[in-house]
């Protein structure tokens, strides 16, 4: 099964300040993958997905970008943080040809705190 | 607004009892998928239903499906307080996005 990396598990980030975020993926090729925030006791929201290297979609206008490097390597960014942007974010990857299921696998999250 | 949407929002049971969860949503899909979130982590999928099943077990989960009335039910049978954690529904319509709900947050009292 897939395993998912990123890190770090914590930020705390002055408004107006860069965000990197990083998430990689293990054991399996050619993935889907997402990026979601979840805000505190809420549902997930789909911020971008990528089918491939270099392709990315956007869900939700905002300060936040994202790019895919490579093919089981997936960033977030941000040129200047908003305190909105606090929540905790969470990497995705699926592999519908592989496993036969869109099944999501998570990474461990990072909760990002804007002050 | 949201494709699957969980009820209810909160559950608090004692151990050893059964806890139901239901999610509804809004159009046609291949198939539906349940997920647990402990607190400050990332999701887990715990078993997927397709468009032309009915019910599915995986241990002490029991999921049912009725496509006609767009929703489904999570069962967890005889409840542990290691169960305590947020359950989603999630729902795949075919594109490359799966759409989850608000979650049920489940505390299982010992």
């Amino acid at each position: 099964s897939q395993t998912i990396h990123q890190w770090p598990a914590t930020l705390v980030q002055p408004v107006g300040s860069p965000l990197s975020l990083e998430c990689t993926v293990e054991g399996t090729s050619n993935p889907n993958l997402y990026w979601y925030r979840q805000a505190a006791g809420r549902g997930l929201q789909l911020l971008f997905y990528s089918v491939g290297i270099g392709q990315i979609s956007s869900e939700v206008p905002q300060n936040l970008s994202a790019s895919r490097p490579q093919d089981r390597q997936f960033i977030l960014s941000s040129k200047k943080l908003l305190l909105s942007d606090s929540g905790f974010y969470l990497c995705a990857s699926s592999n519908l040809l592989a496993d036969r299921t869109d099944t999501q696998y998570f990474g461990p999250g990072t909760r990002l705190t804007v002050l | 607004s949201q494709q699957g949407e969980e009820d209810p929002q909160a559950l608090s049971i004692q151990e050893g009892e059964n806890a139901t969860m239901n999610c509804s949503y809004k159009t046609s899909i291949n198939n539906l998928q349940w997920y647990r979130q402990n607190s400050g982590r990332g999701l887990v999928h715990l078993i997927l239903i397709r468009s032309n099943e009915r019910e599915k077990h995986s241990g002490r989960l029991r999921v049912t499906l009725d496509t006609s009335k767009k929703s489904s039910s999570l069962l967890i049978t005889a409840s542990r307080a290691a169960d305590t954690a947020s359950y989603f529904c999630a729902t795949d319509t075919g594109g490359f996005k799966t759409i989850f709900g608000a979650g049920t947050r489940l505390f299982v009292k010992a």
